[in-house]
This record gives structure tokens, C-alpha cells and sequence, in this order.
């Protein structure tokens, strides 16, 4: 199956920071897509992209679909404690299939 | 009014038995999976129905057997539980496999 490779693994946020998280593939995605999950619960969609170059929001986070087809990026804006969480992105090609990221676990700074 | 419903959320049982886990979905999509969180947090597809037809089989023991009654339902039996199938396992569901799926709370199955 198509590798992802995401990164940071983990970050540290303090309140009011903006960060980034991104993912690259070895191959082509049609779609990508940008999940959060909370501990206990099912990872929740946050972005979904389908075209190659688009940029789109949901409040405070904004995700880009690379032109390249084979990578994308999330913001978060000015971070607040319950954006704490595991990020997964995930690019889906022709066929039913989503595969995943390893996820960038989100922690609050002490 | 849960969308992707699934029982049990945990579940200890002994090596060697033989489990099963229920989903349901009342989205109205006609596609269901199962995937499988490790403790890493990685998460990798194990099957996938549409219309009740089986059209994703990755690589997984055949000691684990999807069913799909209907649409609405996707259930895991697993045979001859082994220690390493200790996980989260989730089900989802989409419709037309695109647009995003849209997955259960999970069940956290530990073998001893």
C-alpha cells in the first residue's frame, strides 16, 4: 500500500500558538483528508481536500492540498487546550481504500 | 442518535477463544470497514464491503472473518484469539468509499 510519512510525531502547543503539522507520499492521492481523535473515541474528519492545489479552512484550522498531489499541510491557528489530540492525515486514490499516516500526537506545554 | 455504533467498546478475553464484534451505521452509506489501531496508534485497513460485497481483503489471518448481513451492519468474528491481536479495532463507513469515512468509537480488545 501507499507509504505516508507524517510529521513532527509530536509537538508541544502553548495557547495561542499557531502550528503545522504536514504529510508526504510516494505516490499520487486524489483526495486528502485530515482527522483528529480524541483518547476513547474514533479519529473525527476535521478537512477533506479533493483537488490538487486547494486550500481550505474550517475555523481555525486550514489544510492545502499539495500540487504535486503527493503531499498536504494542516494549521491550526491560535491553539486552544482542546486541540490536544492525535492528527492523522489520510489520501484516498481511485479505490475504496484510506490509508493513514503514522499521526502527529498534540500535548499542551507545561 | 450514535451514527457508527459499535459493541463491545472493551473486551478481555483468553488466548485461544473465540470473539466477535458488532458495528452498525444509520448514515445510510453503503460502504463499512474495519481497521485495526496497534499501539503505536497506527491505523491499517483489514476489509471492506460495499452493498454487502466484500471488495478490500489486505493481508489479515484468516482466523479473522468479516460478515455483512446488510448494508447497515459489519461484524469481525475472530477465531483462536492470539496474544498480538491486542488493538483497537474500529469500524467505519462512507458512502460511494469516498468523502471521507466516518468511524465508530472503537473496541479495545486485550487477549491475556
Amino acid at each position: 500500500g501507499q507509504q505516508l510519512n507524517q510529521s513532527p510525531q509530536s509537538m508541544f502547543i502553548q495557547e495561542g500558538e499557531d502550528v503545522s503539522m504536514n504529510c508526504t507520499s510516494s505516490s499520487i492521492f486524489n483526495t486528502w483528508l485530515w482527522y483528529k481523535q480524541d483518547p476513547g473515541e474514533g479519529p473525527v474528519l476535521l478537512i477533506a481536500l479533493y483537488k490538487a492545489g486547494e486550500l481550505t479552512s474550517n475555523g481555525r484550522l486550514t489544510a492545502q492540498f499539495g500540487i504535486t498531489r503527493k503531499d498536504s499541510f494542516l494549521n491550526i491557528s491560535a491553539s486552544i487546550p482542546s486541540d490536544v489530540g492525535i492528527y492523522f492525515c489520510a489520501g484516498q486514490l481511485n479505490d475504496y481504500k484510506l490509508s493513514f499516516g503514522a499521526g502527529t500526537t498534540v500535548t499542551v506545554r507545561a | 442518535d450514535t451514527a457508527v455504533s459499535q459493541t463491545p467498546k472493551y473486551l478481555v478475553t483468553q488466548m485461544g477463544n473465540d470473539k466477535s464484534i458488532k458495528c452498525e451505521q444509520n448514515l445510510g452509506h453503503d460502504t463499512m470497514y474495519w481497521y485495526k489501531q496497534d499501539s503505536k496508534k497506527f491505523l491499517k485497513i483489514m476489509f471492506s464491503y460495499n452493498n454487502k460485497e466484500l471488495i478490500i481483503n489486505e493481508t489479515v489471518p484468516n482466523r479473522f472473518s468479516p460478515k455483512s448481513p446488510d448494508k447497515a451492519h459489519l461484524n469481525l468474528h475472530i477465531n483462536s484469539l492470539e496474544l498480538g491481536d491486542s488493538a483497537v479495532y474500529f469500524c467505519a463507513s462512507s458512502r460511494n468509499g469516498v468523502y471521507g469515512y466516518t468511524f465508530g468509537s472503537g473496541t479495545r480488545l486485550t487477549v491475556v
